[in-house]
């Protein structure tokens, strides 16, 4: 079942804040967080693996609760250059040949304006 | 480095035809995927490939059908098209079948289809 990500959409400005939240259903071994810019690929940002760790890079970190099965993406002091669409892909445990495969969510689309 | 390629970059198919679709890797990853992204949906998983000669469905896979002879390419093929069909389709490897545990999935540019 895919991962549930809010808000859908949030419009910014240079130097504020956001956070994008992804939920799941189901227990979650790892959680995937990619930016796609409009007509690109998706590129990787971080992982997280459950043990709630929080990683990041620069103004870009991200959570990851496994007991509520979320993850939470921060961008602080955005830039121009944060504008897309970011997904959250999620992996459960499941045995078998379908171990560890990704369930996006449906995207949440940032625009930073100046 | 070139990492994943797909071709072609875009095409108009009349319902009915087949065609296949183009993945290359040049990083020698185990593991490939194809996902078709709609809008609204996000990506979805078509198929998936573990390591060569194995394949397995992922969450849309009724229309579609892969194969991997080699390590290189994940060639992913419609029969006969349905304008339902219509979508952008990335292709994505990573180093380990595992993803779930710490990998890193890298997509190629994307394939954009429609189906008339």
């Amino acid at each position: 079942q895919q991962p549930v990500q809010s808000p859908q959409a949030v419009i910014l400005r240079e130097g504020e804040d956001a956070v994008i939240n992804c939920s799941s259903s189901k227990a979650l071994y790892s959680v995937h967080w990619y930016r796609q810019k409009h007509g690109e690929a998706p590129v990787f940002l971080m992982i997280l693996l459950k043990g709630g760790e929080q990683k990041g890079h620069e103004k870009i970190s991200a959570s990851f609760n496994e007991k509520k099965q979320q993850s939470s993406l921060y961008l602080t002091a955005s830039q121009l250059s944060y504008s897309g669409t970011y997904f959250c892909g999620t992996a459960s445990p499941g045995g078998g040949t379908s171990y560890g495969k990704l369930t996006f969510g449906q995207g949440t689309i940032l625009t930073v304006h100046p | 480095t070139a990492g994943i390629t797909q071709a072609p970059t875009s095409q108009i198919l009349a319902a009915g035809r087949s065609m296949t679709l183009r993945c290359t890797q040049d990083m020698r990853h185990n593991a490939m995927y194809w996902y078709r992204q709609d809008l609204g949906l996000g990506l979805r998983l078509i198929h998936y490939s573990n390591t060569a000669g194995t394949t397995g469905k992922g969450e849309v896979p009724d229309g579609y059908s892969v194969s991997r002879a080699n390590t290189d390419d994940f060639p992913l093929t419609l029969a006969s098209a349905v304008p339902s069909q219509t979508s952008v389709y990335f292709c994505a490897s990573s180093d380990s079948p595992a993803t779930g545990l710490s990998d890193t999935q890298y997509f190629g540019p994307g394939t954009r289809l429609t189906v008339l």
